[in-house]
């Protein structure tokens, strides 16, 4: 089944404290891309990738990094997370390297930053 | 910059009524536009998108969208709601050419019996 996968689906920690979210699609797409959804504001673009070792920031890229050593993978890092950061993040990937395909998204994961 | 804008955060119809959601885009360009649903506790999915050719564009269950240049448009209709209809939409505009895909704010539907 095709499918884009986030781990883990939610999470509570602390300020500080390292962590990553992992995603991973078995569509052999070359575009991926990691949102964040808030209230009213809909998703923002954080960081996207049109390739392996591609990255490049998106509109709110402050606090996170990402990284695509392999084709099918794009963890999300949050060096040292803040409550700012507290949101549903979601994970997306499409064929071709722009937007112009539909995005398949995961499932979510929600992020508690205490 | 691309920018999305969803009249209406919240809309809510009587089941059998007319759905219209609406979405305005700002680009001189006319974007790659797409509608996405999201149920509750789930990811986003695809109702329908724009790319060129026809302005009418259909979709899964029953939704449709017209794409309007002169008004930089693409409001989202459905003849007849059901209560499945239920769920927050989204519209999206991908700039042709560009690398990045900017949503709307959304507009929770609400469906009355």
């Amino acid at each position: 089944e095709a499918q884009v996968t986030q781990n883990p689906r939610y999470l509570i920690t602390v300020t500080g404290k390292k962590l990553t979210v992992t995603c991973s699609q078995n569509m052999n797409h070359e575009y991926m891309s990691w949102y964040r959804q808030d209230p009213g504001l809909g998703l923002r673009q954080i960081y996207y990738s049109m390739n392996v070792e591609v990255t490049d920031k998106g509109d709110v890229p402050e606090g996170y990094k990402v990284s695509r050593k392999e084709k099918r993978n794009f963890p999300l890092i949050l060096e040292s997370p803040s409550p700012n950061q507290t949101s549903l993040y979601f994970c997306a990937s499409s064929f071709g390297r722009e937007p112009n395909q539909p995005q398949h998204f995961g499932d979510g994961t929600r992020l508690s930053i205490l | 910059a691309q920018s999305v804008t969803q009249l209406g955060s919240h809309v809510s119809v009587s089941e059998g009524a007319l759905v219209l959601l609406r979405c305005n885009y700002s680009s001189s360009v006319p974007p790659y536009l797409f509608w996405y649903v999201q149920y509750p506790n789930q990811g986003l999915q695809l109702l329908l998108k724009y790319t060129t050719g026809a302005t009418l564009v259909k979709g899964i269950n029953g939704f449709e969208a017209e794409f309007k240049k002169s008004e930089t448009s693409f409001h989202l209709t459905k003849p007849s709601a059901h209560m499945s209809d239920a769920a927050e939409y989204f519209c999206a505009a991908a700039g042709k050419g560009g690398n990045k895909l900017v949503f709307g704010a959304g507009t929770i539907l609400r469906v009355k019996s």
